[in-house]
């Protein structure tokens, strides 16, 4: 069972149009982070939300955590070939041992054609 | 300040065999996790390592295994290797080990070791 669900898992568009990206869960999160992957490469950081309701801009990105700490929104204004990537959410959850441990959804891959 | 590096980037192996994996993190990060990502599971946690000690596991085998050096730097090893250990391994550093304090550290990512099991 996944604990986070990202939709839509692929998303092909032209440039110029608007997307939103989802990540969903059952659980709460203390804080959640959105990732994007290029090929060959790992994951690369672009934000992380601790507050509930919190929203977060990067350029033409918007970031959203949701009110009860379940999920979160990636929504891209404009999108360039260059936004093309597989894009993570992950969200950091207790352990039993007492400590914490990030776990990721399994992405949305976005295609964006010129 | 050289990024997190990984090594091979890329692997062949015959089922049975055992294959052990290299991260040497940021300079000055003492904690490394590993991942393993595939296209049908995504990424999943295997470990953290912290200080030489291990801090978190994943759900995987007792097949996998990992070790923390004192310069900070990490292996993986994956012992009877099986045709679905086929993936991307993943090594992140950051300075200090996760959900310290409440505080998430920033976790930097390696380019990863591609495995393919035949």
């Amino acid at each position: 069972t996944q604990l986070l669900e990202q939709s839509p898992q692929f998303l092909s568009i032209q440039e110029g149009e608007n997307l939103t990206v989802y990540c969903n869960s059952s659980s709460v999160f203390s804080s959640l982070q959105w990732y994007r992957q290029e090929p060959g490469e790992g994951p690369v950081l672009l934000v992380t939300v601790v507050t509930g309701g919190e929203v977060k801009k990067l350029k033409r990105l918007t970031f959203q955590f949701g009110d009860a700490r379940k999920d979160s929104s990636l929504h891209i204004t404009a999108a360039q070939p260059g936004d093309t990537g597989l894009y993570l959410c992950a969200g950091l959850i207790s352990t039993q041992g007492g400590s914490e441990k990030l776990v990721f959804g399994k992405g949305t891959k976005l295609t964006v054609n010129p | 300040k050289a990024g997190v590096t990984q090594t091979p980037r890329y692997l062949i192996k015959t089922r049975g065999q055992q294959v052990t994996l290299s991260c040497s993190p940021i300079s000055g990060h003492r904690s490394v996790s590993w991942y393993q990502q595939t296209p049908g599971q995504g990424l999943q946690f295997l470990f953290e390592y912290f200080s030489e000690t291990q801090r978190n596991k994943g759900n995987f085998p007792g097949r996998f295994s990992g070790r923390q050096f004192s310069n900070s730097r990490s292996e993986m090893n994956v012992s009877t290797l099986e045709l679905g250990d086929s993936a991307l391994y993943l090594c992140a550093s950051s300075l200090g080990p996760s959900g310290r304090a409440g505080i998430q550290e920033t976790q930097y990512f390696g380019p990863g070791t591609r495995l393919l099991v035949l």
